[in-house]
């Protein structure tokens, strides 16, 4: 177990459902991410969340809503999604240093949430 | 159980020297397979990857691993690194064998010095 702890395990949804992904960290951490993976595709990184502020959105598409409501949890709210969208998402947490903005000190990944849209 | 495995956790090495890291899973299935690195203050960014084809992929910075299948491994190397490849180095292995779920290992810290 790294410490960081996400449910659900598996979701599948229709392409007018609304879900929501959760992740929390019990590490004491101050940056969460968002990590998409699709299969034979590197990891893409959708958002960066550090001190609860959002830091960085990497284009994604509006039908992705995260929320950081503290240091602790994020979630990933999902609405109208596409069957591309289908793919397994990784959150992760560090601990950032001298800056602020959460890059790239050691990352913990939780075991990730497949999803399926329909 | 399923798991990555790598073999170093630190390695410290002088500039111009050879770097082997090794890298063992143990899913079943189809495999992808991926080195990522991340350097001091930034994100994890993809070295290369492993999907079909010629086991012996090329990545980006002088990078190489290969792929055998018989050992379950899917080691990087770069014959001759520099200062500015001090970095931590994580395999990850993506298998239909297990739910698609992406498995890091745990990285190993390397350190090379001028």
């Amino acid at each position: 177990e790294t410490g960081v702890t996400q449910t659900p395990r598996h979701l599948v949804m229709g392409m007018t459902n609304k879900k929501s992904l959760k992740c929390e960290q019990h590490l004491g951490h101050n940056a969460m991410y968002w990590y998409k993976q699709s299969a034979k595709k590197p990891l893409e990184l959708m958002f960066v969340y550090s001190l609860e502020e959002r830091v960085e959105n990497n284009s994604v598409p509006s039908r992705f809503s995260p929320e950081c409501p503290n240091s602790s949890h994020l979630f990933l709210h999902l609405h109208t999604l596409q069957p591309e969208d289908s793919a397994l998402y990784l959150c992760a947490s560090s601990q950032s240093g001298t800056s602020s903005r959460g890059r790239g000190e050691k990352l913990f990944f939780g075991s990730g949430t497949q999803l399926s849209v329909l | 159980a399923q798991s990555v495995s790598q073999h170093n956790h630190h390695v410290i090495l002088s500039e111009a020297a050879s770097l082997e890291l090794g890298c063992n899973y143990s899913y079943g299935g189809t495999v992808n397979l991926f080195w990522y690195v991340q350097y001091p203050g930034q994100h994890l960014q993809l070295l290369l990857k492993y999907f079909s084809g010629d086991p012996l992929v090329k990545g980006i910075k002088g990078f190489e691993a290969e792929f055998i299948k018989s050992k379950f491994s899917f080691n990087l190397r770069k014959p001759s690194v520099q200062w500015s490849d001090t970095a931590e180095y994580f395999c990850a292995v993506f298998s239909t064998d297990s739910w698609g779920k992406l498995q890091f290992g745990a990285g190993t810290q390397v350190v090379v010095t001028p």
